[in-house]
């Protein structure tokens, strides 16, 4: 059972540049989220997704958009990259409702803006 | 909305001793759960335990017991018998409602050989 499963796992690119990274989840899950952690600042949420079809704003959305593809693949974009970008950034998905639950991550994307 | 606030940026433990690591929070949710969550050096999030705020026995999960103070917004992980591979940083996460998870600042533990 793969879980969440986060592409690439590192990446740098030069400023200005474009990027998507891509989560799936095959756990069934309803909703999907997008963090990014930097040091000191703990995990922020930059986007959700409550259900296939609904994206919502985290904390720290400027710079980036999402697609929600279908209920599996939750995908983040970056359009015009920016140092201010440089993080970790983890996929998570849940299943909201069930009694125990809790957040499934993926395994993170470290990404540097140059 | 959740805050969450976790007052020690930096917390150490000599090996097999106990350890408490604080956090409080706020919420308006009047049903909502709590979490613990560990990231080590792998960078992988783990969870350690979890506590339903209508449950007024507080949880435990082997060496990992929580100190759950509803009234005061309290939610203090304890741990005892540290070992090495305890060392990371730790999560305090309340959540409720219908908004997703917010994370406090953390908590890097060290332990001490």
């Amino acid at each position: 059972n793969a879980g969440v499963t986060q592409t690439p796992k590192f990446q740098v690119l030069k400023t200005g540049q474009s990027m998507t990274l891509q989560c799936a989840q095959d756990m069934n899950h309803n909703s999907m989220y997008w963090y990014r952690q930097d040091p000191g600042m703990g995990l922020r949420l930059i986007y959700y997704s409550a259900s296939e079809g609904t994206t919502d704003k985290g904390e720290v959305p400027n710079g980036y958009n999402v697609s929600r593809l279908n209920k599996r693949e939750f995908s983040l974009r970056l359009e015009s990259a920016a140092p201010s970008q440089t993080s970790v950034y983890f996929c998570a998905s849940s299943r909201p409702g069930v009694a125990n639950e809790k957040l499934f991550f993926g395994s993170g994307t470290q990404l540097s803006v140059l | 909305a959740q805050t969450v606030t976790q007052s020690q940026p930096e917390m150490s433990v000599q090996e097999a001793e106990t350890v408490t690591l604080s956090c409080t929070y706020d919420t308006s949710e009047s049903d909502y759960y709590l979490f613990w969550y560990k990231q080590p050096p792998s960078r992988q999030m783990i969870l350690v335990i979890r506590q339903e705020a209508y449950k007024q026995q507080n949880a435990t999960e082997n060496r990992f017991s929580v100190n759950f103070q509803k009234a005061a917004k309290s939610f203090s992980l304890k741990i005892s018998d540290s070992q090495l591979g305890d060392a990371a940083m730790y999560f305090c996460a309340p959540l409720g409602g219908n908004t997703p998870l917010v994370f406090g600042k953390g908590t890097r533990l060290s332990v001490i050989a």
